[in-house]
């Protein structure tokens, strides 16, 4: 079936510096949706890209989808101690998600 | 508006008790789903509700039930807990397909240890 393979599986950077996780799938995707889970939390939604080579962003969150809509990445500008937390991306195709495991973010103060 | 709710928080079982958590949702989303997550294995789906009165399988579906009588409400039954239902489980909800939105809204969770 359907698999969407997430990396890093963790990510320890310092407060002010950058952050990356990439989500690869060996199939075309419909739609990618990414979520950040805060320690203890639950997920909570962040964004849905559906286009071809689609960039959205959100304050210091930058969001791609691919060309081919086989990839996607999430990328934090200057990292703060408030972006602590586990981000997934997840695979739509109508009625459930394909989730990726994960990659958690620690951020040094 | 409460939006997901989940019971119990938490709870601990003994190996071949069974016990029912509830999941409630008070946005009239069609769509209800269990997961359960464990370290390194993200969340891994149990079973969905595409509508009142409909269920079916996840990719982990063995040693749980569900039903969804109720629009609002979706229940996850353990018949016989084992130590490898240790777990927090996850209930969300979203609306149909016809409803725009795709965002899965998620319950606090319930933190669930069996011994």
């Amino acid at each position: 079936g359907q698999q969407v393979m997430q990396i890093p599986q963790y990510q320890h950077v310092q407060e002010g510096e950058d952050f990356t996780t990439y989500c690869n799938s060996s199939t075309t995707l419909s739609n990618i949706q990414w979520y950040k889970q805060r320690p203890g939390g639950h997920p909570v939604f962040l964004i849905q890209l559906v286009k071809s080579g689609e960039v959205k962003k959100q304050k210091r969150l930058t969001f791609q989808f691919g060309e081919a809509k086989k990839n996607s990445s999430l990328h934090i500008t200057a990292t703060q101690t408030t972006d602590v937390g586990t981000y997934f991306c997840a695979a739509g195709n109508n009625r459930k998600l394909i989730w990726g495991l994960g990659t958690s973010l620690a951020v040094n103060p | 508006n409460a939006g997901v709710t989940q019971t119990p928080k938490f709870r601990v079982l003994k190996t071949g008790q069974s016990m029912t958590l509830l999941c409630a949702q008070d946005m009239n989303h069609e769509y209800m789903y269990w997961y359960r997550q464990d370290p390194g294995m993200g969340l891994r789906l149990i079973h969905y509700s595409v509508g009142e009165g409909t269920t079916a399988k996840g990719e982990v579906p063995d040693g749980y039930n569900v039903s969804r009588l109720k629009k609002q409400n979706f229940l996850l039954g353990l018949e016989s807990a084992a130590p490898s239902q240790t777990s927090v489980y996850f209930c969300a909800s979203r609306p149909g397909t016809s409803g725009g939105s795709v965002e899965q809204y998620f319950g606090p969770g319930t933190r669930l240890t069996v011994t």
